[in-house]
């Protein structure tokens, strides 16, 4: 039982070049997400979906876009990417039961020149 | 709309000292609240929760009380350990979200020395 597991760990990227995250849950939850996380501002919620085929925008959505085509799996992908979107990106899967309780994968280090 | 507000790091502090970490809240309703720890290299990890007021969350040796008077949910431990070098988020959710979105707050990092 892997949990919550994301591709790749580390990443740089130039001004303009595209790339999609792979995020992959062994756990059969309905709920995933995608955060985030910056010096001095916690996580934040871009996007997240509650089922195969659903997604929903989060708190900061512009420049990345989400498909969830099988339930274990949720991609995030920067189409154009801008060093604004220098981050340390989360994935994290939940129950419908306890929705709040989220499990959380690694992390991806990305770095955007 | 909602929001989560933490004590600023980093906390550091000498193997066996008392810890506590402020957090506060400001929401609508009656928030569920919860504490992550996210040790290094790793990603958040429930470390404990609390659903209504008064309720205290507890979990390897810490705890924490909702206080709705007060808008608070401090995490505290008596005895704190090397290995509990960290960084912890306080977060709040919604109960009449169905989508279980977490609001967090900035984190404070912990650094416990020998």
């Amino acid at each position: 039982n892997a949990g919550v597991t994301q591709t790749p760990k580390f990443r740089v990227l130039k001004t303009g070049q595209s790339m999609t995250l792979l995020c992959a849950q062994d756990m059969n939850h309905e709920y995933m997400y995608w955060y985030r996380q910056d010096p001095g501002m916690g996580l934040r919620l871009i996007h997240y979906s509650v089922g195969e085929g659903t997604t929903a925008k989060g708190e900061v959505p512009d420049g990345y876009n989400v498909s969830r085509l099988k339930k274990q799996n949720f991609l995030l992908g920067l189409e154009s990417a801008a060093p604004s979107q220098t981050s340390v990106y989360f994935c994290a899967s939940s129950p419908p039961a306890i929705v709040s309780e989220q499990y959380f994968g690694p992390g991806t280090r990305l770095t955007v020149t | 709309g909602d929001s989560v507000t933490q004590m600023e790091g980093p906390v550091t502090l000498s193997e066996e000292a008392f810890l506590t970490i402020n957090c506060t809240y400001t929401a609508t309703g009656y928030p569920s609240l919860f504490w992550y720890v996210q040790y290094p290299g790793e990603g958040l990890q429930l470390l404990l929760k609390a659903t209504k007021a008064d309720d205290k969350g507890s979990n390897k040796g810490f705890e924490a009380t909702y206080r709705k008077e007060t808008t608070s949910f401090h995490l505290e431990k008596g005895s704190v350990q090397v290995s509990d070098s960290a960084v912890y988020f306080c977060a709040l959710s919604d109960p009449t979200d169905s989508w279980g979105k977490l609001q967090f707050g900035a984190g404070t990092q912990v650094v416990v020395t020998p």
